[in-house]
């Protein structure tokens, strides 16, 4: 079975230049996160999608940041402007529902932002 | 509010130890999930276990071990005879229904297991 797929692994911006990530998650997974790992920290949820309805945006800062699951199924999240902040380790993962199903995470996208 | 706590940041163990790394969680809800990740240095969080709020029996699956006690909202992770494959970060994360079942994550534990 795939597991989650990401896109790019790295990228490297300038400050106020715009970024997009892409996700495919794992097939007839139902539920698609994005969370943001800083450097020497947990992972922090972004948001969360049940096919391609948003459940929980609340820690997304929706000034610069937006995402999208278009037909349930692959996720992009952007951000425009970057900031140098926003350097981390975007992840995503997937599960089957939004119980409490185990999540399977992506091998992530490392964001510089010089 | 819920909150998990890795108070060990980093650990350094010769290969053959036992280590222990230890979690802390907070959370008002009477029902909620328990759960353990690894993160080696390819980035991927590979997850470990699962445990619910009502079952405390402890688990052991090969090497490792999980100790679950709800009287002081602990769920430590033990590896017995560590070896350099063990190296990696550790991350203990819960997640409530009341809260949105929203996955919480403790700062992580780096793990070096040393030859």
């Amino acid at each position: 079975e795939a597991g989650v797929a990401q896109s790019p692994r790295y990228k490297i911006i300038e400050k106020r230049q715009s970024v997009a990530f892409w996700c495919n998650p794992i097939s007839g997974h139902a539920t698609l996160y994005w969370y943001q790992q800083i450097l020497g920290q947990g992972p922090k949820l972004l948001i969360q999608f049940q096919n391609n309805g948003v459940v929980d945006d609340s820690q997304l800062p929706k000034d610069r940041f937006s995402a999208e699951r278009l037909k349930g199924v692959d996720s992009t999240l952007k951000i425009q402007p970057a900031k140098l902040e926003d350097s981390a380790v975007y992840l995503c993962a997937s599960s089957l529902d939004s119980s409490y199903n185990e999540q399977f995470f992506g091998p992530g996208t490392r964001l510089t932002v010089l | 509010a819920q909150k998990v706590t890795q108070a060990q940041t980093e650990i350094s163990v010769v290969e053959k130890e036992d280590v222990t790394l230890d979690c802390v969680y907070e959370t008002r809800d009477t029902t909620y999930y328990l759960f353990w990740y690894k993160q080696p240095p390819s980035g991927e969080l590979v997850f470990l276990i699962r445990r619910n709020s009502f079952d405390e029996q402890n688990e052991i699956s090969g090497r490792y071990s999980w100790n679950f006690q709800k009287s002081t909202s602990s769920f430590n992770f033990t590896i017995t005879a560590s070896q350099v494959v063990d190296s990696a970060v550790y991350f203990c994360a819960l997640r409530s229904n009341n809260a949105g079942n929203m996955l919480t994550f403790g700062g992580g534990t780096r793990l070096m297991v040393k030859p």
